[in-house]
């Protein structure tokens, strides 16, 4: 049973434009989301995060948002560069549970 | 700089073979956690431990077992390798038991078993 789910496998933006990743869960007792980005033959490296608590955080070209009502949050990378083309994984933690839950993975592609 | 570092980049075993995977971090950092990275799987949790000595079973811990004897290493132990453990292995640690920080991964351990 997957409890993060990530529906797009991939996507493609030309450089400049807006990136928009998805990901759902299932699970209401998650309270800390994570987004992390993966280049190939590397390990994920942390990016953003949110906490239950609140519906958006921002950090420079990256904002997250969570809608808590829908179980959905999101990334918006603006504007995209090319640089941003890596796998990007969301990911979510219940509070005493210690573990990292994530999803399948969106790969995304910035047309220069 | 928190450090997490896997042994091996690159490792090549045969079936049947006992495999050790070794991850040490520099942070005093009180969990760690054994992921594999696979096509169209994402990450799925093998193995975590919230301290020395300690260690709780994730998702896919079928054909595993781990160890930690020092608060910094923890090794995944492949007891008898199979072809379908080819994966990327990715260790992390995170330094609380709350959940409300980031966790910090290794450089990734690409393993193929022949």
């Amino acid at each position: 049973d997957q409890q993060v789910k990530q529906n797009s496998p991939s996507l493609s933006v030309q450089e400049g434009r807006i990136s928009i990743l998805n990901c759902d869960y299932t699970n209401s007792m998650f309270d800390y989301f994570l987004w992390y980005k993966k280049y190939p033959a590397e390990g994920p490296t942390f990016l953003i995060s949110i906490s239950s608590i609140k519906d958006k955080n921002e950090d420079g070209r990256f904002t997250v948002f969570l809608n808590k009502s829908a179980k959905h949050l999101s990334l918006h990378i603006v504007p995209s560069q090319p640089g941003d083309s890596a796998v990007y994984f969301c990911a979510a933690s219940e509070a005493g549970t210690y573990k990292y839950i994530f999803g399948t993975g969106t790969r995304l592609k910035v047309l220069a | 700089d928190v450090k997490v570092t896997q042994s091996s980049r690159y490792l090549v075993k045969r079936t049947g073979e006992k495999v050790f995977l070794e991850c040490v971090q520099d942070m005093d950092h009180e969990n760690m956690f054994w992921y594999r990275q696979d096509p169209g799987l994402g990450l799925r949790l093998i193995y975590f431990s919230y301290d020395v000595k300690m260690k709780e079973k994730g998702d896919i811990p079928e054909g595993y077992s781990v160890s930690r004897e020092k608060k910094e290493r923890f090794s995944l132990i492949l007891e008898s390798a199979s072809t379908n453990q080819t994966s990327m292995y990715l260790c992390a640690s995170s330094p609380t038991l709350t959940g409300f920080t980031e966790a910090f991964f290794g450089q990734g351990t690409r393993l193929t078993v022949v």
